[in-house]
């Protein structure tokens, strides 16, 4: 079965850039969706279909994916954006959702 | 306002059942699949099962298969999961959540509603 792989943990200093990253297998020809979980809170889609991003998102969130890696990139960095992240896709072979498992993003 | 709103939740025994309920408002319910997504205390996400804009076709992952179902009624803007023969490790924050585009792409989320199976 397809299987979605994310770093448990990413640390980066305000200010500086993030990526996170989710691999699977020839994930560029999925589409990627990443939501972005506040402790306490439901989910919120940050970047969906690889870039696109919702209205209301910061233009510090953009997404890309090619190959066996798609990447979650947050600029300048705030307090703020602390959080879990998810990737997440559609498996055609199963017809499944299937997410990763997160990565904790600590802002230093 | 867009709004999804979970309902339904509690305390349950296992082998119990329950059904969820998910109100929708501020957009076309109709023209959208919905799905429920599940979250086990301090655990990542978890598809549970996703359903077509018009009811006629269902998914659901491996884990609930033939335990759980997935329905809605348009008419209601509601949606909703019954759920049969409960285990303990269906604990977990339910959340209803709408896909933007095809079948996921969640783009709207209820605040979710917990379900916790205990003796």
């Amino acid at each position: 079965s397809y299987v979605l792989t994310q770093p448990p943990s990413v640390s980066v200093a305000p200010g500086k850039t993030a990526r996170i990253t989710c691999g699977g297998d020839n994930i560029g020809i999925k589409s990627v969706h990443w939501y972005q979980q506040k402790a306490g809170q439901a989910p919120v889609v940050v970047i969906y279909y690889d870039n696109d991003r919702p209205s209301g998102i910061p233009e510090r969130f953009s997404g890309s994916n090619s190959g066996n890696t798609a990447t979650l990139t947050i600029t300048r960095v705030e307090a703020g954006d602390e959080a879990d992240y998810y990737c997440q896709v559609w498996d055609d072979g199963g017809d499944h959702v299937l997410f990763g498992g997160g990565t904790k993003l600590t802002v230093l | 306002e867009v709004q999804l709103l979970e309902s339904g939740g509690g305390l349950v025994q296992p082998g119990g059942s329950l059904r969820l309920s998910c109100a929708a408002s501020g957009f076309t319910f109709s023209s959208y699949a919905m799905s429920w997504v599940r979250q086990a205390p301090g655990k990542g996400l978890q598809w549970v099962s996703t359903i077509s804009n018009n009811g006629e076709n269902t998914y659901y992952a491996d884990s609930v298969k033939g335990r759980f179902t997935i329905s809605r009624d348009n008419s209601k803007n509601s949606l909703y999961l019954q759920v049969r023969f409960f285990k303990v490790e269906d604990t977990a924050v339910y959340y209803c959540a709408k896909a933007a585009r095809g079948h996921d792409a969640f783009d709207i989320w209820g605040q979710g509603t917990m379900v916790t199976v205990s003796s």
